[in-house]
């Protein structure tokens, strides 16, 4: 079956500091990749995605690339801002006619001034 | 454009106790998904939709049921409340089409049961 891992959390960083998040899968198939956010007490929102091999999804500041060499789509980003703490999730969505995203457990990000 | 909404926020059930989570959507979309979401699991589906009448299980379906008789809404019930349903719950929506990987999260309801 479909599986997502990203690094266990919390993850503290100062603001401007570089940021990098883990994330490896396995899926059948080509899946499409997801980073989604979630601000404190609110829902997911999709932060970038990308769809095939190679791909390079960005938004905010935010890049992740879709490596199937290494099955892997880590998020960085250059230089955090407080605005930046929220949990992160890697997800997938793997079969044809499907709708259905996979998750990995959330990596929680807090940067300190 | 309301997006997803979901009521109530918060909930506190006793044990055996049933309840309906409401959500609704105004973007027309035809897929909807209702995940749960535990500390250190993530999320988990438990239903979803691909349109009106048409309802499927998840990955942790046991315990609940859905329906879906308008595009518009798609509620879970919960008949016979367990302490092991204390969690956050979050409804879904995405159009079929076009830019069909872009799913919009409600801002969750979350249920204690005693």
């Amino acid at each position: 079956g479909n599986s997502v891992t990203q690094m266990e959390g919390p993850v503290t960083l100062s603001e401007e500091a570089f940021l990098t998040i883990n994330c490896t899968y396995t899926a059948t198939g080509y899946p499409s990749l997801f980073w989604y956010v979630q601000y404190p007490g609110e829902g997911l929102q999709l932060l970038l995605k990308a769809t095939k091999a190679d791909d390079k999804g960005s938004n905010k500041g935010f890049e992740a690339t879709y490596r199937k060499e290494t099955t892997s789509f880590h998020l960085e980003k250059g230089s955090v801002q407080v605005s930046d703490s929220a949990v992160y999730f890697c997800a997938l969505i793997s079969g044809a006619g499907s709708y259905q995203l996979t998750f990995g457990k959330g990596t929680k990000l807090s940067v300190i001034p | 454009n309301a997006g997803v909404t979901q009521t109530p926020k918060f909930q506190v059930l006793k044990t055996g106790q049933s309840m309906t989570l409401q959500c609704a959507q105004d973007m027309n979309h035809e897929y909807m998904s209702w995940y749960r979401q535990d500390p250190g699991m993530g999320l988990r589906l438990i239903h979803y939709s691909v349109g009106a009448g048409i309802t499927d299980q998840g990955e942790v379906p046991n315990g609940y049921n859905v329906s879906r008789s308008t595009t518009e809404d798609f509620p879970l019930r919960l008949l016979s409340a367990a302490p092991s349903q204390t969690s956050v719950y979050f409804c879904a929506s995405s159009s079929t089409g076009g830019n069909m990987y872009e799913q919009y999260f409600g801002p969750g309801t979350r249920l204690t049961v005693t």
